[in-house]
């Protein structure tokens, strides 16, 4: 079965200091999709990044980076420099390809980051 | 270009009465789905829809009931409120391409709280 763990519940952080957000999954499946999602306090959930099985290539998108590696299953989330518009809670998810094609998201619980001024 | 649409914001009911969650998308979107959200638990899928007249049961599918009559809507019923059914429920979907690959448009989100 489809796992995602996000071992850190919350985080604190100093304005400026970079920080890694840890996500591990489970599947059977050896097409999978990985995500990251971002909640601000507002409530809405906003997409961030999307990642398949076979592109273990690390991304960067500004402050954002992410590494994926299939060899420990894992999916992690760097913030480079923080600020306090990052302060939100960011949510792992996988993508579960079963035979309805419903590709239904398995999200893990969550980590809040706090930024501190 | 309102994406999806979720109504109400938020809704306050006593043990044992009923209501409904609307949902709707303006995209033209195959699939749709509605997740609840608890402390600590994270999103949970309720129940899911492939296309019009079609749905299916999620990971926690117990006390709800849901119907997509049309392809743009997709409720999301509770008969008989619990207490345990208080949590924030998000609506989300997506188009038809290949499983997998493609992102969930998520709904703003309905807070439901049953005393």
């Amino acid at each position: 079965a489809q796992k995602v763990t996000q071992a850190q519940t919350e985080i604190s952080v100093v304005e400026k200091e970079d920080v890694t957000l840890d996500c591990v999954y489970e599947t059977r499946d050896t097409t999978y999709y990985l995500f990251w999602y971002k909640q601000p306090p507002s409530g809405e959930l906003v997409f961030l990044i999307r990642r398949n099985s076979f592109d273990e290539q690390n991304e960067i998108s500004g402050r954002y980076s992410w590494n994926f590696q299939k060899s420990t299953s894992s999916f992690n989330f760097t913030i480079t420099a923080s600020q306090v518009v990052d302060s939100a809670v960011y949510f792992c998810a996988l993508s579960d390809l079963d035979q309805t094609g419903a590709n239904n998201l398995f999200f893990g619980t969550g980590t809040r980051l706090t930024v501190i001024p | 270009n309102a994406g999806v649409t979720q109504t109400p914001k938020f809704r306050v009911l006593k043990t044992g009465q009923s209501m409904t969650l609307l949902c709707a998308q303006d995209m033209n979107h195959e699939y749709m789905y509605w997740y609840r959200q608890d402390p600590g638990m994270g999103l949970r899928l309720i129940h899911y829809s492939v296309g019009e007249g079609t749905t299916a049961k999620g990971e926690v599918p117990d006390g709800y009931n849901v119907s997509r009559l049309k392809k743009q809507n997709f409720l999301l019923g509770l008969e008989s409120a619990a207490p345990s059914q208080t949590s924030v429920y998000f609506c989300a979907s997506r188009g038809q391409t290949y499983s997998g690959a493609n992102v969930l448009t998520f709904g703003a989100g309905s807070r439901l709280t049953v005393l």
